[in-house]
């Protein structure tokens, strides 16, 4: 019963680099979601699915990309890490419904991911 | 974008009751969802309302009145595993079931 896994679980990063957080889940749900919590700002949206192959901005995108080549994946890259990245990342999935569905979003434990 | 508000922090007596408001301003309201969140876990669902009126689930119950853009979720009978951040979010009316969450109030059970 695995639900929503990302990996990995804690990073640091030096200013610059690169990297590529993971998000799996096994519950054939179409929409995805990427989110970073910050203290005092609640869980902001980075980017989102709503299907393989398609990927759409939030409202904090930059300096991010994403890409869903596979339904159960979903991919977050921070091209040249900053500082200001320094959060958690959340990933999230739902299963497609009627417009009034009371499905919820699904998250994972997060990744914690330090910038210096 | 979305307006949500919410206390940031409350504290209560193992036992009591304790309801916590998240007043919101959105275009487009398409339903309103509680989340519990224990710190450095992730977030997990407790509830959604979509039409005006109380939603009971146990211990925990959720109101919405969607003319005044106000919710709240009332935790009956605390339990010290009651203290944690609760997270109020709304879904606009689009197609892709976005959500947007305030800031989380963190809620102290004491002994």
């Amino acid at each position: 019963n695995a639900g929503v896994t990302q990996t990995p679980k804690f990073r640091v990063l030096k200013t610059g680099q690169s990297m590529t957080l993971l998000c799996a889940q096994d519950m054939n749900h179409e929409y995805m979601y990427w989110y970073r919590q910050d203290p005092g700002m609640g869980l902001r949206l980075i980017h989102y699915s709503v299907g393989e192959g398609t990927t759409a901005k939030g409202e904090v995108p930059d300096g991010y990309n994403v890409s869903r080549l596979k339904k159960q994946n979903f991919l977050l890259g921070l091209e040249s890490a900053a500082p200001s990245q320094t959060s958690v990342y959340f990933c999230a999935s739902q299963l497609q419904g009627p417009i009034l569905s009371n499905q919820p979003q699904h998250f994972g434990d997060g990744t914690r991911l330090s910038i210096l | 974008g979305q307006n949500i508000d919410q206390p940031t922090e409350m504290t209560a007596t193992e036992g009591a009751i304790v309801q916590i408001n998240c007043t919101y301003q959105t275009s487009g309201f398409n339903g309103l969802f509680w989340y519990q969140q224990h710190a450095g876990e992730a977030p997990t669902f407790l509830s959604y309302n979509v039409l005006d009126g109380l939603e009971e689930k146990g211990r925990f119950s959720s109101f919405l009145s969607r003319s005044k853009g106000y919710s709240y979720l009332l935790l009956k009978e605390l339990q010290m595993k009651d203290s944690a951040s609760y997270l109020c979010a709304v879904r606009v009316r689009s197609n892709d079931y976005k959500l947007s969450f305030g800031a989380g109030t963190t809620v102290t059970v004491r002994a």
